[in-house]
């Protein structure tokens, strides 16, 4: 069964602390995003990364970074947490050069700043 | 720029009747694709149906089909014989070659008895 996991289901921090979301995927995938869902907005893309070490901004990447270092894994970094990155963060996959593959989600990561 | 609209916050529907979700989308490149996703109450982004640019037939996927009007831009999802189960949040989206998944803001579907 294909599985992307992200590490937390709920998350707690406070302002400023720096926060990595991480996120692996099983079905050797080229394709990683990271999305934030908040109410109203829909999901937004933040960041996706297309092979190892690459990355490209989404539509919000301001306040966060990724980081690549091995196929399965792609990490959501906030450097310094505030109170307007509350919200659901979903992480994807998907193979790469077909355009008819769906996307892969994990279950998603609720995180509070307080 | 691509961009997917979703214009209903909101539907509303009795069991065992057919609903009509909206999809616009905008974009210039001849080469995309359209994906459905369900969200439940639960949080998980369950995939539904695609349709793909260059298909000439709309797709279907058990009761859910897609109704693509290519000349108007449009990608409504439809689902047949309502249940009480489809009651969720649903998302379109577009990809485009080399590019991540687009998705408007969704439309939360409530089913009653």
């Amino acid at each position: 069964d294909v599985k992307v996991t992200q590490s937390s289901r709920y998350l707690v921090k406070r302002t400023g602390e720096k926060v990595f979301l991480e996120c692996v995927q099983d079905m050797d995938h080229e394709n990683m995003f990271w999305y934030r869902q908040d109410p109203g907005l829909g999901l937004r893309l933040i960041y996706f990364s297309y092979d190892v070490k690459m990355k490209e901004k989404g539509d919000i990447p301001e306040g966060y970074s990724v980081s690549r270092e091995k196929k399965e894994r792609f990490s959501l970094i906030l450097e310094s947490a505030s109170t307007n990155q509350t919200s659901m963060y979903l992480c994807a996959s998907s193979l790469r050069g077909r355009m008819n593959t769906e996307a892969f989600f994990g279950q998603g990561t609720r995180l509070t700043v307080v | 720029a691509q961009k997917i609209t979703q214009t209903q916050p909101g539907m509303f529907v009795q069991e065992k009747e057919a609903v009509t979700l909206d999809c616009t989308y905008d974009t210039s490149d001849p080469s995309y694709g359209l994906f459905w996703y369900k969200q439940p109450s639960s949080g998980e982004m369950i995939f539904l149906i695609y349709q793909g640019s260059y298909d000439q037939q709309n797709a279907t996927e058990g009761r859910y089909s897609l109704n693509f009007q290519k000349a108007r831009k449009s990608a409504n999802l439809v689902i047949s014989a309502s249940q009480l189960g489809d009651s969720a949040m649903y998302f379109c989206a577009m990809r485009q070659a080399g590019t991540a998944l687009i998705f408007g803001k969704g439309t939360t579907l409530s089913v009653s008895s």
